[in-house]
């Protein structure tokens, strides 16, 4: 299994709702990331999780939470986000704890504020 | 931030030529990634090189990591009509050892039947 696995595909949610956003990968990577990425721009990072710790917040508004349960999962959870927030997710995985082997993206959750 | 210049922006070829493209870094990298990105979906990476110098194909594409850790190119070889996206470099600072990817700003390309 060489991929990172991303749902919901979509979601349209309103600046009140609380959801989340899932991620799952199956390669023993033992890094992972969240990216924020805006039309025809490169992916932004948001957080790192390396070991199932956060090692990196990029300065990420409190309203986006990460949560790394285990070695193969990780979630982001939304709440009270703006319309601005609307872009496409995107989840990725590399080998070891730091470090870009193998670096590889999930196809992202596009998400629309309303 | 840490930035990585790559052009050209933008590209409109025609079917069956051969397309390059370059990113350029102020620092040293050890690591260069290219990736290709369709619309709504997430980057697919093509080519990935960890040695200065490197030289790696993958079908029609070839790379090179430069001598000098601060660049890297991307060639296309006779361009067919779904080669069309947007094309990143992406690369890893020596001084980071983050797993944090430098991103480029992207070449679209454009691919002409």
């Amino acid at each position: 299994d060489t991929e990172v696995t991303q749902t919901p595909k979509h979601l349209v949610m309103g600046m009140t709702n609380k959801k989340s956003l899932k991620c799952e990968q199956h390669m023993g990577h033992r890094a992972m990331y969240w990216y924020k990425q805006k039309a025809k721009k490169p992916p932004e990072l948001m957080f790192v999780y390396s070991y199932e710790k956060l090692s990196i917040n990029e300065s990420v508004p409190s309203r986006f939470s990460p949560e790394c349960p285990n070695s193969s999962l990780l979630n982001l959870h939304l709440h009270a986000l703006q319309p601005e927030d609307s872009a496409l997710y995107l989840c990725a995985s590399s080998h070891r704890g730091q470090g870009s082997y193998g670096y590889t993206f999930g196809s992202g959750t596009r998400l629309t504020v309303v | 931030g840490q930035q990585l210049n790559q052009s050209p922006q933008s590209m409109f070829i025609q079917e069956g030529e051969d397309v390059s493209m370059n990113c350029t870094s102020s620092s040293i990298f050890n690591t260069w990634l290219w990736y290709k990105q369709d619309p709504g979906e997430g980057p697919v990476l093509l080519i990935a090189l960890y040695k200065a110098g490197e030289l790696t194909s993958n079908g029609r594409l070839t790379a090179q990591f430069g001598i000098t850790r601060k660049d890297s190119f991307l060639n296309i070889s006779a361009s067919i009509p779904s080669d069309v996206g947007i094309y990143f470099c992406a690369g890893q600072s020596v001084s980071s050892n983050t797993g944090k990817l430098i991103f480029g700003q992207g070449t679209t390309l454009q691919v002409k039947p």
